[in-house]
């Protein structure tokens, strides 16, 4: 059975700083790892997809990496914004050979940049 | 490009009662998933549609809940009756194909009382 987890549950950082959070998952036997963002009362909005192929992917000041034999995917953010404060999910999509898009999700990650 | 459309936000109801959510997906999208998201914890996989057919419905509480997608565009969710443990965030989201990026709603917000 596929678990992903999410450390640490909440993390509290000044503005401009640098930093990572983590996604592990149990199963290597991935199709894709997604990150995601969660804003209190919304819904998700996708932030990167990493193909189980690939090992990071990019997007303006957040970089995705993914190491799928350890298991491990990790999220970097430079130079934080009061305006990136948000829940920050990770998910994996199992690889078995079907068709299903199933997520399966981490508890998240509650980031505060504090100003 | 409109985002996936969710409807109500909110609703709270009594247990026993029932609740019936709609979702209409991004145009063009042939896969539909509905996902539970208890308080603290991340979204859980209720069912999936490619189209008009159920691809996975493996963790949907048959007994209780029931989803379709007659035109293979918009959705509705229905829970009947209700209970305690239903209280939960249902989101919406879909993708242009099985295992794509998924796009979410803003959910809807279920509190039984």
């Amino acid at each position: 059975k596929q678990e992903v987890t999410q450390i640490p549950a909440a993390l509290s950082v000044p503005e401009g700083e640098n930093l990572v959070l983590n996604c592990s998952f149990t199963d290597s036997a991935i199709y894709n790892l997604q990150w995601f963002r969660q804003d209190p009362g919304k819904g998700l909005t996708s932030l990167l997809l990493i193909q189980s192929s690939q090992r990071e992917q990019t997007s303006g000041r957040l970089n995705a990496s993914l190491d799928k034999s350890s298991g491990r995917s990790t999220l970097y953010i430079a130079a934080s914004q009061p305006g990136d404060s948000a829940t920050y999910l990770c998910a994996v999509i199992r690889n078995y050979g079907g068709s299903q898009g199933n997520l399966i999700f981490g508890k998240g990650t509650k980031l505060s940049v504090k100003p | 490009e409109a985002g996936v459309a969710q409807s109500p936000r909110y609703k709270i109801i009594e247990k026993r009662q029932s609740v019936a959510f709609w979702c209409n997906p991004i145009s063009g999208h042939a896969t539909l998933y509905w996902y539970q998201q208890i308080l603290g914890q991340g979204p859980k996989l209720l069912i999936q549609f490619q189209n008009n057919g159920v691809v996975d419905d493996s963790q949907l509480p048959k007994d209780r809940f029931s989803a379709e997608r007659l035109k293979g565009v918009d959705s509705t969710l229905k829970i009947q009756p209700a209970k305690l443990e239903d209280s939960a965030v249902y989101l919406c989201a879909s993708s242009l194909s099985e295992r794509g990026t998924q796009y979410f709603g803003p959910g809807t917000r279920l509190t039984v009382l």
